[in-house]
């Protein structure tokens, strides 16, 4: 079945860069996203890609897609306490629907 | 930001009481959707809209009914509240486009008693 899988919990140092990885089943999926959700309040969309791409790199964030395997990862290059977050993985799934994985909780630490 | 708002922002409610929380969109988006999050479960679909009175379950609908008379407006019903219902509602509208990408409310903290 559709199901979307990423590690629940990710700790790191301030400066350091974070890597969320997701693995997803449908290869016919067109869009993947990443979600970040501060404490409190709504998901906000952080990126997308489209299955065409390898990857793409908007300032501090890069999104890498490997096809073969399933697999998106979210690099997050010097990674500050306001980065702080659950980080959300989600393909787009059958009518208008996206399939969401449980979200990764990342800790940063001064 | 999309133009998504929500209301009540916070809810405590009786078990048995019907409740209603609304979404209110300004972007005239085509697609409405109610979740609700848990933790541990992540974001789980309740009901989603592709256009005025064009609604369809999602994957956790038991209890839950919606109703869409309106492209702006998408209502979620608890029709006797329970106390498994206790959650964060989040509405989120698409315009079907770049995928499906999706926008977010604020979100609705429901406190059943």
């Amino acid at each position: 079945g559709e199901d979307v899988e990423q590690s629940l919990f990710l700790s790191v140092r301030e400066g350091d860069s974070s890597v969320i990885n997701c693995t997803y089943t449908d290869s016919s999926s067109t869009y993947l996203y990443w979600y970040k959700q501060e404490p409190g309040a709504g998901l906000q969309l952080l990126t997308y890609i489209f299955s065409n791409m390898d990857m793409k790199q908007d300032q501090r964030l890069t999104v890498l897609l490997n096809k073969k395997d399933k697999h998106l990862s979210l690099r997050i290059a010097d990674t500050q306490t306001g980065d702080s977050a659950i980080y959300f993985c989600a393909e787009a799934g059958n009518n208008r629907k996206l399939i969401w994985g449980l979200g990764t909780s990342l800790a940063v630490n001064p | 930001d999309a133009g998504i708002t929500q209301s009540p922002r916070h809810k405590v409610t009786e078990t048995g009481t019907p409740v209603t929380l609304r979404c209110h969109q300004t972007e005239n988006h085509r697609y409405m959707y109610w979740y609700r999050q848990d933790p541990g479960h992540g974001l789980r679909l309740i009901h989603y809209s592709y256009g005025v009175k064009d609604t369809d379950k999602g994957e956790v609908s038991d209890g839950y009914s919606v109703s869409r008379s309106k492209t702006e407006d998408f209502l979620l019903t608890l029709e006797s509240a329970t106390s498994s219902q206790t959650s964060v509602y989040f509405c989120a509208i698409s315009w079907g486009q770049r995928g499906d990408t999706q926008y977010f409310g604020p979100g609705t903290r429901l406190t059943v008693l």
